[in-house]
């Protein structure tokens, strides 16, 4: 198993610019969440999703959108890219069946480090 | 969920025990306390987690106070590999998807 994949690792954008951050996972998970991380900061829940059709808000979800129309993927959409949004994004996954050693706990990609000029 | 406070930092000895203390006096009943940690810019990764019970496995043990309002996370033997952020959270077992994250504990082993 892969786990979460995280694409790209690095991308720079003008402001102004539209992108995705692509996340997948393998794990069968039915939880997936995006998260930011700002400098010698904590990591912020922008947007998270229960199932395939179903996502909400989290913590900072202004300036991002999500869609969930597989299990295994996850995209963030950063409509029109601002210097603010400049951060480590990282994708989790995570399921509550107990089978398995499964223990609640998410499972993070490795990041996506995006830079708006 | 029931918010944590925790030491913005410590330090730690190579080879000796890393007591990393985490409070949540607010926690409710069926909430459980979750410890990640995060080496430089990784991804967090989960440590352990427990309700009422201490539990041990192979990175960490997790003591719980009886009373559940604060728990203390213990590495055995620190090595320099150890230093990271290290996150105590508490939720309930099902709310994984929305975990919220504070500032956690940056701990530095020093040798």
């Amino acid at each position: 198993n892969a786990g979460v994949t995280q694409t790209p690792k690095f991308q720079v954008l003008k402001t102004g610019q539209s992108m995705t951050l692509q996340c997948a996972q393998d794990m069968n998970h039915e939880y997936m969440s995006w998260y930011r991380q700002d400098p010698g900061m904590g990591l912020r829940l922008i947007h998270y999703s229960v199932g395939a059709g179903i996502t909400d808000q989290g913590e900072v979800p202004n300036g991002y959108n999500v869609s969930r129309s597989t299990t295994e993927d996850f995209p963030l959409r950063l409509l029109s890219a601002a210097p603010s949004q400049t951060s480590v994004y990282f994708c989790a996954s995570s399921t509550d069946r107990g089978y398995g050693g499964h223990t609640g706990e998410l499972f993070f990609g490795e990041g996506s480090r995006l830079t708006v000029l | 969920d029931a918010k944590t406070t925790q030491p913005p930092s410590m330090d730690c000895a190579e080879g000796r025990a890393a007591n990393l203390p985490c409070n949540h006096s607010t926690i409710s009943g069926n909430e459980y306390v979750y410890w990640y940690r995060q080496i430089h810019s990784q991804g967090p990764q989960y440590i352990i987690h427990g309700l009422k019970n201490n539990e041990t496995n192979e990175m960490a043990s997790l003591i719980i106070t009886e009373d559940r309002k604060s728990s203390t996370l213990i590495l055995p033997h620190a090595t320099l590999r150890d230093t990271a952020v290290y996150y105590c959270i508490v939720r309930v077992y099902t709310g994984g998807f929305k975990t919220i994250f504070g500032a956690g504990t940056r701990l530095f082993v020093k040798a």
